[in-house]
């Protein structure tokens, strides 16, 4: 059972650059979404989405893109990457209100990423 | 206005003594859901424990436990018989179901485990 799956690991931009940061689960989860941790500053919430087709801002949204074709994958896209986006992203799973105990989020293993 | 409050940065606590991490939170929703995660320094989360804001009794997880106070709004984490492997990052965070399920995460706290 791989869980949440997120790619990659690891990215290094230059200014301007766009690209996109994949995320997958496989546990027929309703919830998704998208965090960035900063340093001091604990996990802010970019985006979310309660099912397919349904998306959200979080926290900090602006430059930020997201879409949900489908349930299993909730990719974020960097429009025009800045310097102020290195980070350390999360995106994060779980099930809607009343499928289970606790609606724990699930997360995936991160990706580091440095704008230059 | 900050949704969740850990006041402590950072903490040192002796091997096999007990430490309570803060967390306070401000919701006006009556149903909510508070959760504790663990970061060690590989980066991933790892869940803990949760208290639904409507359980009487306080959670309890093996070493975690919560000490939930709710007119005071505290959801504090508390680990019995520190180990070395406890070191590492806490954050408390909390679930509003009528916001759309969002979830509110705190700054953490660095909790530094001495042998």
């Amino acid at each position: 059972n791989a869980g949440v799956t997120q790619t990659p690991k690891f990215q290094v931009l230059k200014t301007g650059q766009s690209m996109t940061l994949q995320c997958a689960q496989d546990m027929n989860h309703e919830y998704m979404s998208w965090y960035r941790q900063d340093p001091g500053m604990g996990l802010r919430l970019i985006h979310y989405s309660v099912g397919a087709g349904i998306t959200d801002q979080g926290e900090v949204p602006n430059g930020y893109n997201v879409s949900r074709s489908t349930t299993e994958d909730f990719p974020l896209r960097l429009l025009s990457a800045a310097p102020s986006q290195t980070s350390v992203y999360f995106c994060a799973s779980s099930y809607s209100i009343g499928q289970a105990d606790n609606e724990k989020l699930f997360f995936g293993s991160g990706t580091q990423l440095s704008v230059l | 206005a900050q949704k969740i409050t850990q006041t402590q940065p950072g903490m040192f606590v002796q091997e096999k003594e007990a430490v309570t991490l803060d967390c306070t939170y401000d919701t006006s929703d009556p149903s909510y859901g508070l959760f504790w995660y663990k970061q060690p320094s590989s980066g991933e989360m790892i869940f803990l424990i949760y208290q639904g804001s409507y359980d009487q009794q306080n959670a309890t997880e093996g070493r975690y436990s919560l000490n939930f106070q709710k007119a005071r709004k505290s959801a504090n984490l508390v680990i019995s018989a520190s180990q070395l492997g406890d070191s590492a990052m806490y954050f408390c965070a909390m679930r509003e179901p009528y916001n759309f399920n969002k979830f509110y995460f705190g700054s953490g706290t660095k909790l530094n485990v001495k042998p």
